[in-house]
């Protein structure tokens, strides 16, 4: 399968801990997404990388999330501190130049 | 700003029947739209990407539309299936600016029924 992966799938965490999620796109993309969904909602934008670059950041986005992407292949999101709100799906998508190709998620629960 | 809608919210139909689901966006300088699909507790599957010179794109029973003068796209969806029950959403990428980032919708919740 040479979809986009996502790891882990679902993981829950008490408020107060960190958590790192990681992601692995299409290896031919340069572009890498991260973004976040709660019921109901579109998929909401939090970060995005071309190659090792990160280029674009949410304005939302909490000083306690942090996104890396080294040597322009996989890519982690970290959350510190983690408190209920955070509970989401957090997707990943890899581009081309034109489409976006998605990863199943890792839905995170904050208790 | 892009804002992007998508109407109705819901929508539950008995199987066989043609439908449409619709987009609407604010600003029509795009570089490109994406339709997706999501099942529940899932990633989103690309259905259809139409480009900002193109009028529609087709795949299946599948058929959207773009009309970037009046910020709107539509996809078809032909004889419908319960297996086409799932949220449906639009991005739109932006045109210009140097962003890549896109403009997602809230979705249309399909329920086709047996």
């Amino acid at each position: 399968d040479t979809g986009v992966s996502q790891d882990p799938r679902h993981k829950i965490t008490k408020r107060g801990q960190n958590v790192t999620f990681r992601c692995d796109p299409i290896s031919e993309h340069n572009r890498l997404y991260w973004y976040r969904q709660t019921l109901g909602q579109g998929p909401e934008f939090l970060t995005y990388f071309q190659n090792e670059a990160q280029l674009e950041k949410s304005r939302l986005l909490s000083d306690r999330f942090s996104a890396e992407r080294p040597k322009g292949s996989f890519s982690t999101l970290e959350i510190q501190r983690t408190e209920q709100g955070d509970s989401a799906m957090y997707l990943c998508a890899s581009s081309d130049r034109y489409e976006q190709y998605f990863g199943p998620g890792t839905r995170l629960t904050v208790t | 700003k892009q804002e992007v809608t998508q109407i109705p919210a819901a929508l539950s139909v008995p199987e066989g029947e043609n439908l449409v689901l619709n987009c609407s966006f604010t600003d029509s300088a795009i570089y490109n739209l994406q339709w997706f699909r999501q099942d529940p507790g899932k990633g989103l599957t690309s259905l259809l990407l139409i480009q900002s010179s193109q009028r529609e794109q087709t795949s299946g029973r599948l058929n959207a539309s773009l009309d970037k003068s009046s910020g709107r796209s539509t996809l078809y969806i032909a004889a419908s299936q319960p297996g086409d029950s799932a949220t449906y959403l639009c991005a739109v990428r932006p045109l210009g600016g140097g962003s890549y980032i896109p403009t997602f919708g809230r979705g249309t919740s399909l329920i086709v029924h047996p």
